[in-house]
């Protein structure tokens, strides 16, 4: 069962435009969700993250919003840079539990 | 601070061989992952550690894979005998606790002839 998915496996962008990746969960019961950057070869960085009880939160370039109503999540860039291009994760947290539940990934092209 | 060690970066092997991979956490994180990432998909736990204590291994296939952390700072995993779908990278994280953000290592890819 794909308790959390991204939808769009690629998205490409306009350098200076914003980027919008959206991530739907199926799981009322995660307490918080994270976005993860993933350049080639390398592990996955983590990003920002926000609690089930907010419904942004804001970190220089990146936004991510919450909308618990519709299970889903969304993170915003802006302005999106050629250095964000990667692939970006959800994954989201378990309440009593430690680990995390990822999604399949989209794959983010920025465009000069 | 140094992030998370691991070693190998690459594996080939040929089926029904075995392997194993090692990881370094961030020093002084007490919970340490080994997630499975096959291509095309997000990273699948497999294992995890609080200090020298397995917390979560439920999605481990324990008739061929196994994962130690004897002394509660590097762990490593072992998949005997492997199998054609159990290539994928396999990536180690840690966080200072169970719920922080976790840190990730660059991987090991593990390619199965």
């Amino acid at each position: 069962d794909q308790q959390v998915k991204q939808n769009s496996p690629s998205l490409s962008v306009q350098e200076g435009r914003i980027s919008i990746l959206n991530c739907d969960y199926t799981n009322s019961m995660f307490d918080y969700f994270l976005w993860y950057k993933k350049y080639p070869a390398e592990g996955p960085t983590f990003l920002i993250s926000i609690s089930s009880i907010k419904d942004k939160n804001e970190d220089g370039r990146f936004t991510v919003f919450l909308n618990k109503s519709a299970k889903h999540l969304s993170l915003h860039i802006v302005p999106s840079q050629p250095g964000d291009s990667a692939v970006y994760f959800c994954a989201a947290h378990p309440q009593g539990a430690q680990k995390l539940v990822f999604g399949q990934g989209t794959r983010l092209t920025i465009n000069p | 601070e140094a992030g998370v060690a691991q070693s190998p970066r690459y594996k080939i092997i040929e089926k029904r061989q075995s392997v194993a991979f090692w990881c370094n956490p961030i020093s002084g994180h007490a919970t340490l992952y080994w997630y499975q990432q096959i291509l095309g998909q997000g990273p699948k736990l497999l294992i995890q550690f609080q200090n020298n204590g397995v917390v979560d291994d439920s999605q481990l296939p324990k008739d061929r894979f196994s994962a130690e952390r004897l002394k509660g700072v590097d762990s490593t995993l072992k998949i005997q005998p492997a199998k054609l779908e159990d290539s994928a990278v396999y990536l180690c994280a840690s966080s200072l606790t169970g719920g922080g953000p976790q840190h990730f290592g660059d991987g090991t890819r593990l390619s199965i002839l």
